[in-house]
């Protein structure tokens, strides 16, 4: 079957940096998506990786290594704001998209 | 600005009533789908649809129904079949297969 996994719950310290990781196993892959959805609201887009390598996008940067079915989201200079959830999906083969359940970030002062 | 409008934000009905739940978007994109999201799992998708007049059923399409008579818009139904139906419905659009979602800002739906 086809399968996302996140950790559930991280924690972090405003200013710190925390690294989210995402291992998936699915039937083909056609890209990785990460978005970010605070309490009760619409998820937003962060970041879309196909190819293997670091994509940076200021504070946010996300990294995919194709061969290991892996991916992480990193948060640098973490802000109260960045607490919510992260959603990381990954595209099959057949273009549908399999999510993770999340994982709800805390940032604490 | 463009983007998705999901009403109402929240709704509540009883067991055994059918209730619709609106999503419109004026970002003239030809996808859409209708996701669940329930406590500690991914988003399910319930259907999807890329032309109008034409959808297709996603993973968990039991108890609901949909329609796509124009471009904007994307109604779902959830009817009385639907054995669980509280919980959290997100509407998005995308452009084309590969490219990010936008997503409305969400129905939370309670049964009792």
């Amino acid at each position: 079957g086809q399968n996302i996994d996140q950790p559930t719950e991280m924690t972090a310290t405003e200013g710190a940096i925390v690294q989210i990781n995402c291992t998936y196993q699915t039937s083909g892959f056609n890209g990785l998506f990460w978005y970010q959805q605070h309490a009760g609201e619409a998820p937003t887009f962060l970041s879309y990786n196909v190819l293997d390598g670091l994509e940076e996008k200021g504070r946010f940067s996300s990294f995919l290594s194709r061969s290991k079915g892996y991916s992480y989201l990193l948060l640098k200079e973490l802000q109260m704001k960045d607490s919510a959830s992260y959603l990381c999906a990954v595209m099959d083969s057949n273009y549908q998209l399999i999510w993770g359940a999340g994982t709800k970030l805390i940032i604490k002062p | 600005d463009g983007g998705i409008t999901q009403s109402p934000k929240y709704l509540f009905r009883k067991e055994g009533q059918n209730v619709t739940l609106s999503c419109e978007q004026n970002l003239n994109h030809d996808a859409m789908y209708w996701y669940r999201q329930d406590p500690g799992q991914g988003l399910r998708l319930i259907y999807y649809s890329q032309i109008v007049n034409d959808f297709q059923k996603g993973d968990i399409a039991e108890g609901y129904s949909v329609s796509r008579e124009k471009k904007e818009s994307f109604p779902l139904t959830v009817t009385s079949a639907q054995k669980n139906p509280t919980a959290f419905y997100l509407c998005a659009s995308n452009d084309r297969e590969n490219s990010p979602l936008h997503f409305g800002n969400g129905t939370r739906l309670t049964v009792t």
